[in-house]
């Protein structure tokens, strides 16, 4: 059973950086695709981007200038830093690991995910 | 704003039907998927590609797809099933970026 655990401080300084990893266990961070996705407090889902284990990568558009995901397969772990946080980036940050089938129809989908960790943007 | 468009609440009397729409322009050419999720905890997959249960998801659960709507529908709803719901695909880009919904709540009467 794949397991994926996020890890970071809860806590980050407006204009400081947050940086979070995930730690995937029970499988190989190989062949997938791996994401982050936020929910700011009582709101929806946000995309915001994610790795391929060959370290490609797409962001969100509103996000890209700030985004930046890596992946050290050797740790078996991907991470995420975004820059210049203001209160709006208050959310809880999830990993996932995404499937991607290509055919007639291609579609996607996150099979597993971590718990989540709130991150909070404060002085 | 989400280039996937939800009704924002939906509601059910138990035991009933309900249909959870999804609609954009990335949905012509993409499958969506779909994520139930419940207060305090991490979203759970549904039902992805055409009409596929993960392990472990009733089979009350079901999805479908015409021209650029995707539907999540719940044959007999039960208690257990209020939540949120989330479509997700890509987006209209043609860059493989994600996107998701913007959520609809679902209320068990």
């Amino acid at each position: 059973q794949v397991q994926l655990q996020e890890s970071g401080p809860g806590l980050v300084k407006p204009s400081e950086t947050l940086s979070l990893t995930c730690t995937v266990s029970g499988g190989s961070i190989s062949s997938y695709y791996w994401s982050w996705i936020r929910q700011p407090p009582g709101k929806g889902l946000e995309w915001i981007g994610y790795i391929y284990y060959s370290g490609s990568t797409n962001y969100n558009p509103s996000l890209k200038s700030r985004v930046t995901i890596s992946v050290d397969t050797s740790k078996n772990q991907f991470s995420l830093k975004l820059s210049s946080v203001t209160a709006a980036d208050t959310a809880v940050y999830y990993c996932a690991r995404e499937v991607t089938i290509f055919g007639v129809v291609t579609y996607t989908y996150f099979d597993y995910w971590g718990q989540g960790t709130l991150v909070t943007v404060s002085s | 704003s989400s280039e996937l468009t939800q009704d924002p609440a939906v509601s059910v009397a138990l035991g009933q039907t309900v249909r959870i729409t999804c609609q954009g322009d990335s949905l012509r050419s993409y499958y969506a998927s779909w994520y139930q999720q419940k207060p305090g905890q991490a979203p759970v997959l549904v039902i992805y590609g055409k009409n596929n249960r993960p392990s472990g998801i009733p089979d009350r659960f079901s999805g479908s797809s015409s021209g650029n709507t995707a539907s999540l529908t719940i044959t007999g709803a039960q208690a257990e099933d209020e939540a949120d719901y989330y479509c997700n695909s890509r987006d209209s880009s043609g860059n493989h970026r994600g996107v998701f919904g913007g959520g609809t709540k679902l209320t068990v009467l």
